[in-house]
C-alpha cells in the first residue's frame, strides 16, 4: 500500500535552515505529485509547495523566497529545504501524495527555538 | 490569493443527525475543491474531491455539493467516529488554500 514518511530534525534554531525528507513507498514519484503542508500547533493547514511528476515545482508565494523542493526518484524521496527560519515556522510538516492529497504521512513536528 | 471562508467554526450534533459544513470561495474555482477530516493527533484524510466525488473507502453518508462558489459537505446519519476537524481545500490556483476548519463534536 502507499506510505509516506517524513523525517528531519525536531528542533531548528532561528535563522537556520530546515531540511526535511519524505520517503514514499507503493507510490511512483514519476507518476504522482508530492506536496508539503504544514500545521502550526492548534491551528489550521497551510499548503507549502509541491513537486510534480515531471519534476517541476510550485511554491506558496508567501514562502517562495525561502523554499526549495527537490527529489531523488531512485530513492523515492522528496526533500524540503526552508531557510531563514523564524518562530512562526514552528509547525507539524506533512508530506502528502496524489492529485488531491490522497495519501498523507504522519507528519513531523518542527520547533524553531534557540 | 483565493480565500476559502468556512462555516461554522464549530458545531455539536447528535448521532444520526444530518450536518452540513460550507466553504465560500472568494472567486470561481470550478470543481477544484476537496474536503478532509482530521482527528486529533492524526493526519488529514481525503473525503471528497472534485467537489462531489467520494474518495476511496469513505462511507456514503459523506457527500459534497456545489452551488456557484459555495461548496458544502453533508454528513448524513452522524456517527460517533465522525468527530474531528473538517477542512476544505481549493486547488484551482497557487497558492492552494484551506478553509479555517470546522470542529465537529457529538453530543
Amino acid at each position: 500500500q502507499v506510505q509516506l514518511k517524513e523525517s528531519g530534525p525536531g528542533l531548528v534554531q532561528p535563522s537556520q535552515t530546515l531540511s526535511l525528507t519524505c520517503t514514499v513507498s507503493g507510490f511512483s514519484l514519476t507518476s504522482n505529485s508530492v506536496h508539503w503542508v504544514r500545521q502550526p500547533p492548534g491551528k489550521g493547514l497551510e499548503w507549502v509547495g509541491a513537486i510534480w511528476s515531471g519534476g517541476s515545482t510550485d511554491y506558496n508565494s508567501a514562502l517562495k523566497s525561502r523554499l526549495s523542493i527537490s527529489r531523488d526518484t531512485s530513492k523515492s524521496q522528496v526533500f524540503l529545504k526552508m531557510n531563514s527560519l523564524q518562530t512562526e515556522d514552528t509547525a507539524i510538516y506533512f508530506c502528502a501524495g496524489g492529485y488531491y492529497f490522497d495519501y498523507w504521512g504522519q507528519g513531523v513536528m518542527v520547533t524553531v527555538s534557540s | 490569493d483565493i480565500q476559502m471562508t468556512q462555516s461554522p467554526a464549530s458545531l455539536s450534533a447528535s448521532p444520526e443527525e444530518i450536518v452540513t459544513i460550507t466553504c465560500q470561495a472568494s472567486q470561481d474555482i470550478g470543481n477544484w475543491l476537496a474536503w478532509y477530516q482530521q482527528k486529533p493527533g492524526k493526519s488529514p484524510q481525503l473525503l471528497i474531491y472534485s467537489a462531489t466525488s467520494l474518495a476511496d473507502g469513505i462511507p456514503s453518508r459523506f457527500s459534497g455539493s456545489r452551488s456557484g462558489t459555495q461548496y458544502s459537505l453533508k454528513i448524513s446519519r452522524l456517527q460517533v467516529e465522525d468527530t474531528g476537524i473538517y477542512y476544505c481545500l481549493q486547488r484551482y490556483s497557487n497558492p492552494w488554500t484551506f478553509g479555517g476548519g470546522t470542529k465537529l463534536e457529538l453530543k
